[in-house]
């Protein structure tokens, strides 16, 4: 299994709810990483986990709260968003050594109205 | 500074041509690595190659090529035999040092191949 999932690949989210995203991986990484990209930008580093740890935080807002429950999974929670958040979340995961790529998962396309 | 640039917003080339995408970085560090990554408009983000600062030799991967030039700080993309999947958004990437979990990426080069 040589892939990262992510659900739901859609959301639309009112400034008021409470929702998450959902990552997996069994690939056996170490590493897993929450990308935020807006439309024709370069993802944007938000979070980092290793080894089930939080290694990165990017001055992210306190809206956006990572958790990583165990070494397959990686949630992003959502709260009182605002409609700028809207963008598309990836996330990905690594072996986290020197020479290894990144594998993305296809990302959840998420509007906050 | 830009750590990494990519000059070319857009590229068009023709199906089963050749074409490189340009990319040059900026760092200090004598250790790093550089990334290319391919993605479709669905936004899944794809691999494609790694070079590596220590690597004497230019990585190939297929239809993939990167044409290293240390001095220049330039780690162009070479595509072969372009097909018209491989119409895409291209990024170049560099971990620095020993940070291992940390991508700096480029602003992207749009690619179309027409028939």
């Amino acid at each position: 299994d040589t892939e990262v999932t992510q659900t739901p690949k859609h959301l639309v989210m009112g400034m008021t709810n409470k929702k998450s995203l959902k990552c997996e991986q069994h690939m056996g990484h170490r590493a897993m990483y929450w990308y935020k990209q807006k439309a024709k930008k370069p993802p944007e580093l938000m979070f980092v986990y290793s080894y089930e740890k939080l290694s990165i935080n990017e001055s992210v807002p306190s809206r956006f709260s990572p958790e990583c429950p165990n070494s397959s999974l990686l949630n992003l929670h959502l709260h009182a968003l605002q409609p700028e958040d809207s963008a598309l979340y990836l996330c990905a995961s690594s072996q986290g050594m020197e020479n290894n790529e990144q594998f993305f998962g296809p990302g959840t396309r998420l509007t906050v109205l | 500074a830009q750590k990494i640039t990519q000059t070319q917003p857009g590229m068009f080339v023709q199906e089963k041509e050749a074409v490189t995408l340009d990319c040059t970085y900026d760092t200090s560090d004598p250790s790093y690595g550089l990334f290319w990554y391919k993605q479709p408009s669905s936004g899944e983000m794809i691999f494609l190659i790694y070079q590596g600062s220590y690597d004497q030799q230019n990585a190939t991967e297929g239809r993939y090529s990167l044409n290293f030039q240390k001095a220049r700080k330039s780690a162009n993309l070479v595509i072969s035999a372009s097909q018209l999947g491989d119409s895409a958004m291209y990024f170049c990437a560099m971990r620095e040092g020993g940070n291992t979990d940390k991508l700096i990426f480029g602003t992207g080069t749009r690619l179309q191949v027409f028939p």
